[in-house]
C-alpha cells in the first residue's frame, strides 16, 4: 500500500527564517510526486510535480527536490503570505488517483 | 494554469434532503475527475474517481448510493449527497486531470442541520 508521511505536522518560522518541509514516501513505481499549497477554506493550489530522483523545481521562494525515498520543499526567506498548509501527494503504478500526506501547517510570523 | 470551478461554494441543508455539487473544468477537457472530502485539520480523503461516460469507482467505505456521481461530459461532474445527515457535513473538493497535472476546485462547504 502506498504511504506518504509529511513532517513536521506544524512549523512556525520568523519572517526570513529559511527551512525545509519533508515528505517521505513508500510506493511501488513512483510516477510523480506533487506539492500543493492549501489555504484555509480553499482547495489545494498546484505548486510542483517531480518525476525522478535528482529532479529539482523552483518557484519564487520555494524549491522542491526529490530522492528515491523523500522530497523536500525548501522555503527561502519566507514571508507571512507563505503561511498555509503544504500537501505532498504521490501517483504510483497504474493508479490515476493521488495519495496524499497529512500536510505541514506552516506559519510565518512577521 | 488550468482552472476548476465548483458550485456552490457553501451550502446549508436540512437533514434528509439531497444536495448537488457541480465541478467544471473551465479551460480543458478532463476525462477523469476525482471527488475528495476533507475534515477540519485533516488531509484530503479520496471518495471516488469519475470517468466521463462510465460509472464512478468508489473508494472502500464510501456508499455509492449515498454519494451519487455523474460525469456527463468532459468538463462537468456532479456529486449528489442523498438524504444528507449531520455527519455528512464536511468540505468537498473536486479535482480534474489534464494530460499532465491534477488541478483542484475551490471546494464546497456542506453543513447539514
Amino acid at each position: 500500500e502506498d504511504q506518504v508521511t509529511q513532517s513536521p505536522e506544524a512549523l512556525r518560522l520568523q519572517e526570513g527564517e529559511s527551512s525545509s518541509l519533508n515528505c517521505s514516501y513508500t510506493v511501488s513505481g513512483l510516477r510523480g510526486l506533487f506539492w500543493y499549497r492549501q489555504d484555509p477554506g480553499k482547495g489545494p493550489e498546484f505548486l510542483f510535480t517531480l518525476y525522478s530522483a535528482g529532479e529539482e523545481k523552483e518557484k519564487e521562494r520555494l524549491k522542491a527536490t526529490l530522492t528515491k525515498k523523500e522530497s523536500f520543499l525548501h522555503i527561502t526567506a519566507p514571508k507571512p503570505e507563505d503561511s498555509a498548509t503544504y500537501l505532498c501527494a504521490v501517483q504510483a503504478g497504474s493508479a490515476r488517483q493521488l495519495t496524499f500526506g497529512s500536510g505541514t501547517q506552516l506559519t510565518v510570523l512577521p | 494554469g488550468a482552472v476548476v470551478s465548483q458550485h456552490p461554494s457553501r451550502v446549508i441543508c436540512k437533514s434528509g434532503t439531497s444536495v448537488k455539487i457541480e465541478c467544471r473544468s473551465l479551460d480543458f477537457q478532463a476525462t477523469t475527475m476525482f471527488w475528495y472530502r476533507q475534515f477540519p485539520k485533516q488531509s484530503l480523503m479520496l471518495m471516488a474517481t469519475s470517468n466521463e461516460g462510465s460509472k464512478a469507482t468508489y473508494e472502500q467505505g464510501v456508499e455509492k448510493d449515498k454519494f451519487l456521481i455523474n460525469h456527463a461530459s468532459l468538463t462537468l461532474s456532479t456529486l449528489t449527497v442523498t438524504s444528507a445527515h449531520p455527519e455528512d457535513s464536511s468540505f468537498y473538493i473536486c479535482s480534474a486531470r489534464d494530460n499532465y497535472e491534477q488541478y483542484f476546485g475551490p471546494g464546497t462547504r456542506l453543513t447539514v442541520t
